[in-house]
């Protein structure tokens, strides 16, 4: 089974500053998706970046970077210069075959 | 025009009673999902839909049926509401492998 760990429940970070949110997986599979999608305080999920498993390249959109390490299992989403807009709950996901894990999410706040 | 919605946003209603919560999407999607998100914000998926194909159910009692009348749609049902069912309900969908798209929620609140 396919599993998704995020190891800090919680996160601050100063308003133009970078942060990094980790992210690790298990699986057995080689071809497969990574996300990250992020819920403000509205509750909708919002896509935030994803990532192909065969491609070795880190997506970037915009301020929002990954580093995707395949053999370490790592997919850590950074954000760099920061905004207020940017407080949300952020959750990791897996997916093969049209199923979907997610990780149980970081809280970031940004600070003014 | 809105990808994935969901009726209602809120729902509060008291222990015992069946409800349900409707989903439309209008992506052409295939495939349809339904999340339960707990309060410490644990997305647990329920179901998915596959061309009105059931493909998934994660060990979710029976008394939650999904109920799919077209590729659109992916409705809810819930028999005997209990305490323990007050969460926030999201429904998705993707097509093939590309990103889920989430409606807004639906909070239920069981008294």
């Amino acid at each position: 089974a396919q599993t998704v760990t995020q190891s800090q429940p919680e996160m601050s970070v100063q308003e133009a500053e970078t942060v990094t949110l980790s992210c690790t997986y298990d699986t057995s599979e080689s071809n497969y998706y990574l996300f990250w999608y992020k819920q403000p305080p509205s509750r909708q999920m919002i896509l935030v970046i994803r990532q192909e498993a065969y491609k070795q390249q880190n997506a970037t959109e915009n301020r929002f970077s990954v580093n995707f390490q395949k053999a370490a299992k790592s997919f850590s989403l950074k954000i760099s210069d920061s905004q207020l807009g940017d407080t949300a709950m952020y959750f990791c996901a897996f997916m093969k075959y049209d199923q979907f894990y997610f990780g149980t999410g970081t809280s970031l706040t940004v600070i003014p | 025009d809105t990808a994935v919605s969901q009726t209602p946003k809120y729902l509060v209603t008291q222990m015992g009673n069946d409800k349900s919560i409707k989903c439309e999407q209008n992506l052409g999607h295939d495939t349809m999902y339904w999340y339960k998100q707990d309060s410490k914000k644990f997305l647990k998926i329920m179901f998915s839909y596959n061309n009105k194909e059931l493909i998934i159910n994660e060990t979710v009692p029976n008394r939650f049926s999904p109920k799919s009348p077209d590729k659109a749609h992916l409705n809810l049902h819930i028999n005997s509401l209990e305490l323990g069912d007050s969460a926030v309900y999201f429904c998705a969908s993707s097509q093939d492998q590309y990103e889920q798209y989430f409606g807004p929620g639906t909070r239920l609140t069981v008294t």
